[in-house]
């Protein structure tokens, strides 16, 4: 298995606070993403990033801001949560040494906003 | 935008039988995944192709470029096989990004 941790693997916050979730890879992976799930949608991109201080929107980006200061570490954050941003919340990293490599995902965290 | 459409929504089937489930996308691809999700939500890789057929045990995932379709077969299926399995697809004009179907919901009994 891919090393890949995300963490809080589980989060209960209120509407209006602001919410950080950390993905963490040993891989050394170039690329890492941020996807929600939700019941009717496949998932869907929040943000990724290409490289260290390398990020880019996808297409669920509002609200939502990144942060790569390593190349372990990819945060995600809900800079105020709103209920509309309850889902879980996977990251997956892919090494793209050739095109459209395949992506390994976290385990993911479910987050409820009250 | 790809759009892509899995079928079944929802499949349920003794332990034994063949499955099939069906990826239909929009727009040309540079490649395919067949992802499966488990009752624990766990996301694992299953397959990437971009031509032909892969098999890996009992999976056996096929594409056809020119009808924009793939589909994903399960022999002799076991319950451990259930699980929503997922197709995605790259385009090339979107560089390292991936489109999602919804998910087929597979359920196998014993």
């Amino acid at each position: 298995d891919a090393g890949i941790t995300q963490s809080p693997r589980h989060k209960v916050t209120e509407t209006g606070t602001p919410v950080t979730l950390r993905c963490h890879q040993t891989e050394n992976h170039r690329y890492m993403y941020w996807y929600r799930q939700d019941p009717g949608h496949g998932l869907r991109l929040i943000h990724y990033s290409y490289g260290v201080k390398d990020t880019d929107k996808g297409e669920v980006s509002d609200g939502y801001s990144v942060s790569r200061s390593k190349t372990e570490d990819f945060l995600l954050t809900l800079e105020s949560a709103t209920s509309s941003q309850t889902s879980v919340y996977f990251c997956a990293i892919s090494d793209w040494t050739v095109p459209q490599e395949t992506q390994y995902f976290g385990p993911g965290t479910r987050l409820l906003v009250l | 935008k790809n759009e892509v459409e899995q079928s079944p929504q929802n499949l349920t089937a003794q332990e034994g039988e063949f499955i099939t489930i069906n990826c239909s996308y929009s727009v040309g691809i540079s490649a395919l995944h067949w992802l499966q999700q488990h009752p624990g939500g766990g996301i694992v890789s299953l397959f990437m192709l971009s031509s032909g057929k892969k098999k890996h045990g009992r999976l056996i995932a096929t594409i056809n470029i020119q009808e924009k379709h793939s589909s994903l077969h399960i022999t002799a299926s076991h319950p451990r096989d259930s699980a929503v399995y997922i197709c995605a697809v790259g385009e090339k004009s979107s560089g390292d990004k991936l489109t999602f179907g919804t998910g087929t919901r597979l359920a196998v009994r014993p």
